[in-house]
């Protein structure tokens, strides 16, 4: 069946360090991949998303590049901040489907 | 606010009772969605509507759930004779397409 690995955490990194969370997926059809975000006390939130081979999702600072080839969907951030401290879910939707298949997530520490 | 709400945001019951859970979509979104998520993992999709129509169970929707959406807009999933394994967070989101789902801030329920 269709589904999302993550890498493991927790991750605890300095601020201004260098982020990646990796990312990869199995899926029968062709998936768009969705990077979530879930702050402390809050609810999930879009953090970018792309729907095609190549694509490269973006914002506040976050990247990912859909890599068909590696079945890769990396998380990347060139300077992290205290405020990036959250737990980042990895997810996939197959192509006519409307459920999100969730990786188990990760939980990322930033010290000031 | 005109996000996805949910109510109530926290609950505890003991084994045996039935529970019901509301969600209200962001007003134009005619496709709904529950999730439920237990600790260190991501959320499981339960559930689809679109409009009043329930279009995609999972078969982690046992017998003892049942969800609905009377009218195309609010939703209620209920829990028959609730277990301890049902203690869990679940989570509501919305949307007007398949690529972006709000998500709600969830109702925790605790079945002691």
């Amino acid at each position: 069946g269709d589904s999302v690995t993550q890498m493991e955490g927790p991750v605890t990194l300095s601020e201004e360090a260098f982020l990646t969370i990796n990312c990869t997926y199995t899926a029968t059809g062709y998936p768009s991949l969705f990077w979530y975000v879930q702050y402390p006390g809050e609810g999930l939130q879009l953090l970018l998303k792309a729907t095609k081979a190549d694509d490269k999702g973006s914002n506040k600072g976050f990247e990912a590049t859909y890599r068909k080839e590696t079945t890769s969907f990396h998380l990347e951030k060139g300077s992290v901040q205290v405020s990036d401290s959250a737990v980042y879910f990895c997810a996939l939707s197959i192509q006519g489907a409307q459920k999100l298949v969730f990786g188990q997530g990760t939980r990322l520490t930033i010290n000031p | 606010d005109t996000g996805v709400s949910q109510n109530p945001r926290h609950k505890i019951t003991k084994r045996g009772q039935n529970v019901t859970f509301r969600c209200d979509p962001i007003s134009e979104h005619n496709r709904l969605y529950w999730y439920r998520q237990t600790l260190g993992q991501g959320p499981e999709f339960l559930t689809y509507f679109q409009n009043e129509a329930q279009l995609e169970k999972s078969r982690l929707l046992s017998d003892r759930f049942s969800a609905e959406r009377p009218k195309g807009s609010f939703s209620t999933l209920e829990i028959q004779r609730t277990e301890q394994g049902d203690s869990a967070m679940y989570l509501c989101a919305s949307s007007l397409e398949v690529m972006g789902q709000f998500f709600g801030p969830g109702t925790r329920l605790t079945v002691l």
